[in-house]
């Protein structure tokens, strides 16, 4: 079956403006996380959704990262206001359920100029 | 806190020579260790895990892990390197009383020569 996939595969911003992007799980998985892989910090938990609970926000470095999933499936992560130390790959993975093995989409890889 | 440590940043192996790529954990209670790979531009594969039962687990494409209690530890090895398993290597443990959430060691660069 289809795995997880993110859009854009990459993506090249000014510094100021806003980016959207976007992970389609894989179908019926109900736990869905966001990921920043970046030079500096690794690999990074940045926010979690399951089912149609609140999301889980701690991660997110500042107030500018905001996420959301539609419907218990697709989910958007948008950054407000880009900043140059906001380059990074950023990764979605899913899993069945809470505790289960979580599986990652190939990435959008964001460069801020 | 949760956490796994990866000593080595990078490991050089020649083909058909076995491989072990070192993590290290510290965690409150049972673990639940994963093991990932990373080609390039790609995003993290799947290996194996270890959440419970035999301490020798096996995963993908011939890797295997082993789990020591004693040792807080949980390297990967494989008997035979190929070159095409040239790429990072990422150990993490799943943060039970935190979300589920994974937290990642820093990645393991495994290189493997002809």
């Amino acid at each position: 079956g289809a795995g997880v996939s993110q859009s854009p595969s990459n993506k090249v911003t000014e510094k100021g403006k806003d980016v959207e992007l976007r992970c389609d799980p894989i179908s019926g998985h109900t736990a869905l996380y966001w990921y920043r892989q970046s030079l500096g910090q690794g690999l990074e938990f940045l926010i979690y959704f399951q089912g149609n609970s609140a999301p889980d926000k701690s991660g997110l470095p500042s107030d500018r990262f905001s996420a959301e999933r539609t419907g218990g499936s697709v989910s958007t992560l948008t950054i407000q206001r880009t900043q140059q130390e906001d380059s990074a790959v950023y990764l979605c993975a899913s899993s069945l359920e809470l505790k289960e093995t979580q599986y990652f989409g190939p990435g959008t890889r964001l460069l801020v100029l | 806190a949760q956490s796994v440590a990866q000593p080595e940043d990078q490991v050089n192996v020649a083909e058909g020579n076995p491989l072990t790529v070192k993590c290290t954990y510290s965690v409150s209670g049972n673990p639940y260790l994963f093991w990932y790979v990373q080609y390039p531009n790609r995003g993290l594969q799947f290996l194996l895990k270890y959440i419970t039962g035999d301490n020798l687990v096996k995963g993908s494409y011939g890797f295997e892990a082993e789990f020591n209690k004693s040792q807080t530890s949980f390297h990967l090895k494989k008997p035979s390197a190929l070159v095409s398993d040239s790429a990072l290597y990422f150990c993490a443990v799943r943060d039970l009383y935190n979300t589920d959430k994974l937290i990642f060691g820093t990645g393991t660069r495994l290189q493997v020569f002809p």
